[in-house]
């Protein structure tokens, strides 16, 4: 069974901090990674993929994917307790379907 | 542009019911997916459509669930009879790629939150 492992937190950071949330995962072969964001009660929403090793920035949120270390995190930068949500780690494996880590929860205190 | 629609949004049933929920994918967006939510965990896959076709449908329980997508549209997910253990968030997702796609980026609808007592 191809996993994908997330810290469950909750992870409480200071307004204004960076949020570092990490995944590790199982299959070699994963191509595509993907972050998602989960409010309580609503549904995954995407806020970043990356596909090639390094570094992806959008806005306050910045992937970095280590193929060798099969790694994938995503910093917040400046976190607002608006970020304070559940975060989905989601790696697309050699079967092509999208597997989903349990998420971290993350906490951002004003 | 619309989002991916669910309907209803939430259901309470008594066990051994049936139980129906209904999708509508972001328009253009051929491949759709059914997924099971449960507290605390991430979406786990039960039926994967690209346009009408189930092609992996390995997670999903056939003797009581069931899917279709007639016209590869919208799609309708069933439970019959529903068990205590089915309460969780049912989760609809499409996707411009097909599987094969590189980036296959999936956007999921609101859910619908079974409860069965």
């Amino acid at each position: 069974q191809k996993e994908v492992e997330q810290n469950s937190g909750p992870l409480s950071v200071p307004e204004g901090a960076i949020a570092s949330l990490n995944c590790t995962y199982s299959d070699r072969v994963s191509q595509s990674f993907f972050w998602y964001r989960q409010y309580s009660g609503k549904s995954p929403e995407l806020i970043m993929s990356i596909y090639s090793n390094g570094d992806k920035e959008d806005g306050r949120f910045t992937a970095q994917l280590n193929k060798a270390s099969q790694y994938v995190s995503l910093l917040i930068r400046d976190s607002q307790p608006s970020d304070s949500a559940t975060y989905l780690c989601a790696v697309r494996g050699s079967q092509g379907n999208l597997i989903f880590g349990k998420g971290t929860k993350l906490s951002v205190k004003p | 542009e619309a989002g991916v629609v669910q309907s209803p949004r939430y259901k309470i049933i008594e066990k051994k019911q049936p139980v129906a929920f209904w999708c509508n994918p972001i328009s253009g967006h051929n491949t759709l997916y059914w997924y099971l939510q449960n507290l605390g965990q991430g979406p786990e896959l039960l039926i994967r459509y690209e346009n009408e076709e189930a092609v992996d449908d390995s997670q999903l329980p056939k003797d009581r669930f069931s899917a279709e997508r007639l016209k590869g549209v919208d799609s309708t997910l069933k439970i019959q009879p529903a068990e205590l253990g089915d309460s969780a968030v049912y989760l609809c997702a499409s996707s411009l790629d097909s599987i094969a796609g590189v980036y296959n980026e999936q956007f999921f609808g609101p859910g619908t939150r079974l409860t069965v007592l």
